[in-house]
């Protein structure tokens, strides 16, 4: 109930396109749905974060869609560009345990 | 305002020694969380300190123990080292208190290779 299940393991994805990557969770008691993205060689950087009382969440070209009753969610970057080659993880946390669960990653290949 | 650093940033070290990964958090942040990242792998959860205890942990042998000190700077020990514990480790800080959603801030990590 603790996992956090993400898919696909790896994407290639032409300059221009949609990058979509997805996770899913079975603890209904998780609040808080962070995405890191991490460059090689450097530690994983927050990208976008959402709460479970919005189903959509926009910062520049990167949005997070949470489905509550599905108990999924899922980063789109938009207009991928090759600097968004990196890999991906979504996480999530739940009350007062803030101890963020996360999933196995993504990486994704942005072709030029 | 100063980042998460680790120290040292590359070692090599051979089977059976031991070794000792700093992490100085962000200024203000009492929480400091350890990570094991392998080639290709995800994110696996060593422990987490706050306020000098250990707050949560994750499933590795023994051989893998840390401590927090008053000024919220942390240590990782890996003792009797295995050809295994090769890996990149994280150290993340943030705030640390009970409100779910705290950022934590990742530190660029200490690349270990056992020989």
């Amino acid at each position: 109930q603790q996992q956090v299940k993400q898919s696909p393991q790896s994407l290639i994805v032409q300059k221009g396109g949609i990058s979509i990557i997805n996770c899913a969770y079975e603890n209904t008691a998780f609040d808080y749905f962070p995405w890191y993205q991490q460059f090689p060689g450097k530690g994983p950087a927050l990208l976008i974060a959402i709460r479970p009382d919005v189903s959509e969440k926009k910062e520049g070209r990167f949005t997070i869609s949470f489905n509550k009753s599905a108990k999924q969610f899922s980063l789109h970057i938009m207009d991928s560009q090759p600097g968004d080659s990196a890999t991906y993880f979504c996480a999530a946390s739940r009350g007062s345990n803030y101890q963020l669960i996360w999933g196995a990653g993504t990486k994704l290949i942005i072709k030029p | 305002k100063a980042g998460v650093t680790q120290t040292p940033r590359y070692l090599i070290k051979t089977r059976g020694q031991q070794v000792t990964l700093s992490c100085s958090p962000i200024s203000g942040h009492r929480s400091v969380s350890w990570y094991q990242q392998t080639p290709g792998q995800g994110l696996q959860f060593l422990f987490e300190y706050f306020s000098e205890t250990q707050r949560n942990k994750g499933n590795f042998p023994g051989r893998f123990s840390g401590r927090q000190f008053s000024n919220s700077r942390s240590e990782m020990n890996v003792s009797t080292l295995e050809l295994g514990d090769s890996a990149l480790y994280l150290c993340a800080s943030s705030l640390g208190d009970s409100y779910s959603g705290n950022t934590i801030y990742f530190g660029e990590g200490s690349w270990l290779t056992v020989v």
